[in-house]
């Protein structure tokens, strides 16, 4: 069974950009979230999707947006792109919408604003 | 702020014997805590979780003891193999905003052979 996939593993940006990341969950798995990983520090939540609604939003700015589709694959979108924003962005995806529920993690797409 | 501390960024132990890697939460809301493992270039994976009416969970060779009155947990590996070198990470959740894990900054475990 394929796990958590994630695209594209690498990607350069420069500064004002916007950047989308994206998200395909394991099977049958209807929750994914974000999180971001700064170097040197642990992932930091950044949104959850369950069934295609928002279940819950960490600590960042509007700059940063996201949204589930139909088949509960998931996107991550960040405008107007800061040195800040250089960091490991991880989606996990589980059956349910708890944290009790074992999160799966992708490998992540390492971002990098010039 | 940081809810979730590991203090110690690296860890080196010999084959075959106790790796015991430590973790504080200042959130007393806090009430289950995980473990990850990581290897680079992969996504953290699960290892083992533990919910606060417990003091103590064991998954084979991984145990997890929670003293919530410290407000620490501690996850022993016994006995440590080469393929457990990776950075352990350690999370929290609490019930009213149980979406989302909070994490510490990760423990670099290095089993020498």
């Amino acid at each position: 069974d394929a796990g958590v996939t994630q695209s594209p593993t690498h990607l350069i940006k420069t500064r004002g950009q916007h950047v989308t990341l994206r998200c395909s969950p394991i099977s049958g798995h209807k929750s994914v979230s974000w999180y971001q990983q700064v170097l040197g520090q642990g992932p930091q939540f950044i949104f959850q999707y369950y069934e295609k609604e928002e279940r819950g939003r960490g600590n960042f700015p509007d700059r940063f947006s996201a949204r589930q589709f139909p088949n509960y694959s998931s996107e991550l979108n960040v405008n107007a792109l800061l040195l800040g924003d250089s960091a490991l962005y991880l989606c996990a995806s589980s059956g349910g919408s708890s944290s009790t529920d074992t999160q799966y993690f992708g490998p992540g797409t390492r971002l990098t604003v010039l | 702020d940081q809810q979730v501390k590991q203090n110690s960024p690296s860890l080196s132990v010999q084959e075959g014997r106790i790796s015991i890697l430590n973790c504080d939460y200042t959130n007393s809301m806090f009430d289950y805590f995980l473990w990850y493992k990581k290897y680079p270039a992969e996504g953290p994976t699960f290892l083992i979780s533990i919910s606060s009416i417990k003091d103590k969970n064991e998954d084979g060779r991984f145990t997890v003891f929670l003293n919530k009155s410290a407000k620490h947990l501690s996850l022993h590996i016994v006995p440590s193999q080469p393929g457990d070198s990776a950075v352990y990470f350690c999370a929290a959740s609490e019930f009213s905003n149980d979406y989302k894990l909070s994490f510490g900054a990760g423990t670099t475990v290095t089993v020498r052979a």
